[in-house]
């Protein structure tokens, strides 16, 4: 079946970066592109991003432009989102999307807080 | 950069009931690039219909999706007490791809 499973929590400071990982498996890899969607406490989704699964393009929201990277790893199914500056308004729960003009399947969510 | 509206913010309302949710565009959305989920507390969002109107697997039959151009709207029967959530739509546009989401519709119980 097909599983995103992210890395856990993250708790940093301002100005600091966070790294976090969605590992794909249970399905082609290279065929489907990876969206990165946050959602801070109480709020709604806010859509990131995606990156391409098979070769690696990108194309990010006007607003994390210059703060946000993400990349892949086609030997080990995995891509990354790393989030630069960090601020207290980046606290939010980070999720890992499958798809493009729909997202299927989505990984379990990584907290981040910043304080 | 497309602009997603939905409405109500919140529902109230009871078991059995018939809800619609209207999330309203911009601009002119291709049907293929609406999508519904469905988020309840503490889980990731999970796809309910997508291309407009098309059921994603395990969506029940009583959600329905509808709409072209700028008014889409999710339709559902009749509640049952695990659909009290929260609601949003997500649309796809351009070249490369950008995506938005609606503000969310929270249902929740009378």
């Amino acid at each position: 079946q097909v599983q995103l499973v992210q890395s856990g929590a993250e708790v940093k400071k301002p100005g600091a970066s966070v790294k976090v990982s969605c590992k794909a498996s249970g399905y082609t890899f290279p065929t489907y592109s990876i969206n990165w969607v946050r959602q801070a406490p109480g709020q709604g989704l806010e859509w990131m991003g995606w990156i391409s699964a098979d070769h690696g393009n990108t194309n990010y929201a006007q607003k994390f432009q210059g703060r946000v990277t993400m990349t892949v790893d086609t030997s080990t199914n995995t891509t990354y989102m790393e989030l630069r500056s960090l601020r207290s308004d980046d606290t939010a729960v980070y999720y890992c999307t499958r798809g493009l003009a729909w997202l299927d399947y989505w990984g379990q969510g990584t907290l981040v807080t910043v304080s | 950069e497309i602009v997603l509206t939905q409405s109500p913010v919140t529902l109230s309302l009871s078991p059995g009931q018939r809800v619609t949710l209207s999330c309203r565009a911009s601009q002119s959305v291709r049907s293929g690039d609406l999508a519904w989920y469905q988020q309840t507390p503490g889980q990731a969002p999970r796809l309910l219909i997508y291309g407009a109107s098309k059921r994603a697997a395990g969506t029940p039959d009583r959600f329905s999706g509808s709409g072209t151009g700028t008014d889409f709207t999710l339709t559902i029967s009749r509640l049952e007490p695990q659909d009290f959530a929260v609601y949003y739509c997500l649309q796809s546009d351009g070249s490369p791809r950008k995506l938005s989401f609606g503000g969310g519709t929270k249902v929740d119980m009378k």
